[in-house]
């Protein structure tokens, strides 16, 4: 079976624009998380899904940062007025319940 | 707050040489701990999983040994290879399954 993909793998904006980062899970997996890796920093966890319970979403950095999922599909991450800052690597995993999670290839965000 | 330590940040052997990469934690109220290899412009590979009740885990030339007590895990890797060459980084859960990673440790190994 397909694994998570993500899309785009790599985007460029100028600063404060809005950018949308999709995430496709492994079908079947309830749980859906977002990471963040900038240049030189350890991956920083964001947001997370479980199935229809309230996302966790203690690691977004700002309220510029918002996610969504609708059941157990696809999620977006959305990033309003851009900055330099959010320049990263964005990854996604998805799991069952609270098993091993699987990630995807990330989506490389530059902003300029 | 879980703080994940890999030293060091880079390392560089010839090839054919056995090597740890070590990983030490904080809080030992983990239930299991990660090692994943991120190859450059990838995502990440999960290689193996430890849970707390173990102490070692084996795949292939990888194997991982999880020391809970003292907050640590090494990640031993055997007959190293060119093809070896990436970041590898332990992660260990927290609420929610949610991962707190270390920064890596980029091996490189030398034909």
């Amino acid at each position: 079976g397909a694994g998570v993909s993500q899309s785009p793998s790599n985007k460029v904006t100028e600063k404060g624009k809005d950018v949308e980062l999709r995430c496709d899970p492994i079908s079947g997996h309830t749980a859906l998380y977002w990471y963040r890796q900038r240049l030189g920093q350890g991956l920083e966890f964001l947001i997370y899904f479980q199935g229809n319970s309230a996302p966790d979403k203690s690691g977004l950095p700002s309220d510029r940062f918002s996610a969504e999922r609708t059941g157990e599909s696809v999620s977006t991450l959305t990033i309003q007025r851009t900055q330099q800052e959010d320049s990263a690597v964005y990854l996604c995993a998805s799991s069952l319940a609270w098993g091993l999670q699987y990630f995807g290839p990330g989506t490389r965000l530059t902003v300029t | 707050k879980q703080e994940v330590t890999q030293i060091p940040a880079a390392l560089s052997v010839p090839e054919g040489e056995n090597l740890v990469l070590n990983c030490s934690f904080t809080d030992s109220a983990i239930y299991n701990l990660q090692w994943f290899r991120q190859d450059p412009g990838k995502g990440l590979t999960s290689l193996l999983l430890i849970q707390s009740s173990q102490r070692e885990q084996t795949s292939g030339r990888l194997n991982a040994s999880l020391d809970k007590s003292s907050g640590r895990s090494t990640l031993y890797i055997a007959a190293s290879q060119p093809g070896d060459s990436a970041t590898y980084l332990c992660a260990v859960p927290g609420a929610n399954s949610k991962l707190t990673f270390g920064k890596g440790i980029t091996l490189s190994v030398r034909p």
